[in-house]
């Protein structure tokens, strides 16, 4: 069975402090993996998409990376507006499309 | 551009009854997809649609269904209605074509309270 397993559950950081989340996977074969935001009470952002290990993408001050059996989020100087809940998620090959999320990294970011 | 749309925002309801809730996708995108999201966990599975045809079922009862109408709207279906079905209900849409990556956009959610 698919799964992905985030760590840690929850992270407080001081404005300015970088740091990293870590999303580990077991699938049969790895289609994709994504990243999105979460705040209270709202739908999930889409952040990013890794293809295949060794790829990274950037947005502002969040760095998604790939390995072939884990994914990190680095947040580079993380501000009070980075505050949320980051999930990861993948997609296995063959068969239908079926997303299996993480239970997500709950950031708080203190000024 | 619109993103996806969910309505209705929040909705209560008591056991035993039901519900159905309503989703419109980005235009142009043919995939929907549904996901139960109990407080303090990652979304779960519960349907994918694709050409108006179910494409993907997780494990949830068959209480609940769901559809695709040829405009590409959906709705989600919950019947008999139990309090551990109160959750946030998420529907994603995508413009992936068969065997594409499933890269999603996810609606705000419907808060269903099951009392």
């Amino acid at each position: 069975e698919d799964q992905v397993t985030q760590s840690p559950e929850a992270l407080r950081l001081q404005e300015g402090e970088s740091s990293s989340l870590n999303c580990s996977y077991t699938v049969s074969g790895l289609r994709g993996l994504f990243w999105y935001r979460q705040d209270p009470g709202k739908g999930p952002e889409f952040l990013f998409t890794l293809y295949s290990a060794g790829e990274e993408k950037e947005k502002e001050r969040l760095k998604a990376t790939l390995t072939k059996k884990e994914s990190f989020l680095h947040i580079t100087a993380p501000k009070p507006e980075d505050s949320a809940t980051y999930l990861c998620a993948v997609q296995v090959s063959g068969g239908y499309q079926k997303v299996t999320f993480g239970i997500g990294t709950k950031l708080q970011v203190i000024p | 551009d619109a993103g996806v749309t969910q309505s209705p925002t929040h909705l209560i309801k008591t056991r035993g009854q039901h519900v159905t809730l309503r989703c419109s996708p980005i235009s142009g995108h043919k995939s929907v997809s549904w996901y139960q999201q109990v407080l303090g966990q990652g979304p779960q599975f519960i349907f994918q649609y694709y050409e108006k045809e179910e494409r993907g079922r997780g494990n949830f009862p068959d209480r609940f269904s769901a559809r695709q109408f040829p405009n590409y709207s959906s709705e989600l279906n919950v019947n008999a209605l139990l309090l551990g079905d109160s959750a946030l209900y998420l529907c994603a849409s995508s413009p992936m074509g068969q065997g594409a990556l499933n890269e999603q956009f996810f609606g705000p959610g419907t808060r269903l309270t099951v009392l």
